[in-house]
């Protein structure tokens, strides 16, 4: 079945640790998004990419790392510098306009 | 201001109800519209694209005005089902790109 798929769907995390949390799709999307939400609120953009080896800073970068080897894979990182991790993380592909959604990874730091 | 703007509700309506939620976006070059549905902990599902024309898909019908740059979405005959939180989505970037924008959602709860 093509689709996207995030790992894991629960991650607990302690303060001070990195952590990265998996994104792939099979869809041959060219271009990924990572966005997070909170309770209650949009979906906010951490980073994005158009095409493989290459990412852009989204709108709520600072704490977050991602890279782009493979055009299937795109990781998110979330570094001890990201002051309030806890929240829900989604990623995203998309060929054209259409934008399709992974089932999301649910972080709490502990 | 913000670019993409919704009221996040709720809305409760009794079931049959017809419901209408409007979405603005800042920026005039925006390209393409969605809707969403997100239901509670579970990803946002893709529920329809906005064209100028507007467009119908059963009970649900979506419209763009670009000269007041907002979307909206009306659903008649409103199912317990339907309750949800609807995103609206805005394309932006520019040309050739396309970054996803999304508004906080407007959260509906259908009564029986």
């Amino acid at each position: 079945d093509g689709g996207i798929t995030q790992s894991p769907k629960y991650l607990f995390r302690k303060e001070g640790q990195n952590v990265t949390l998996s994104c792939e799709q099979n869809l041959n999307h060219d271009a990924m998004y990572w966005y997070r939400q909170d309770p209650g609120q949009g979906l906010r953009l951490i980073y994005y990419s158009q095409i493989v080896n290459d990412f852009q800073k989204g709108d709520i970068a600072e704490g977050y790392s991602v890279s782009r080897e493979k055009k299937e894979s795109f990781p998110l990182t979330v570094t001890s510098a990201q002051k309030n991790p806890t929240a829900f993380y989604l990623c995203a592909s998309s060929h054209g306009t259409l934008a399709f959604f992974g089932q999301g990874t649910r972080l709490t730091v502990v | 201001r913000k670019e993409v703007e919704q009221d996040p509700g709720p809305f409760n309506v009794p079931e049959g109800a017809t419901v209408a939620f409007n979405c603005t976006y800042s920026n005039s070059a925006s390209q393409s519209f969605f809707w969403y549905r997100q239901d509670c902990r579970k990803e946002p599902k893709l529920l329809m694209s906005v064209y100028s024309s507007g467009n119908e898909d059963g009970r649900f019908t979506a419209q763009l005005n670009r000269a007041s740059q907002y979307i909206s979405l009306l659903i008649r005959d409103s199912k317990l089902s339907d309750s949800a939180t609807y995103l609206c989505v805005v394309k932006r970037g520019p040309e050739g790109s396309y970054i996803p924008t999304f508004g906080r959602g407007t959260s509906l709860i259908v009564h029986p």
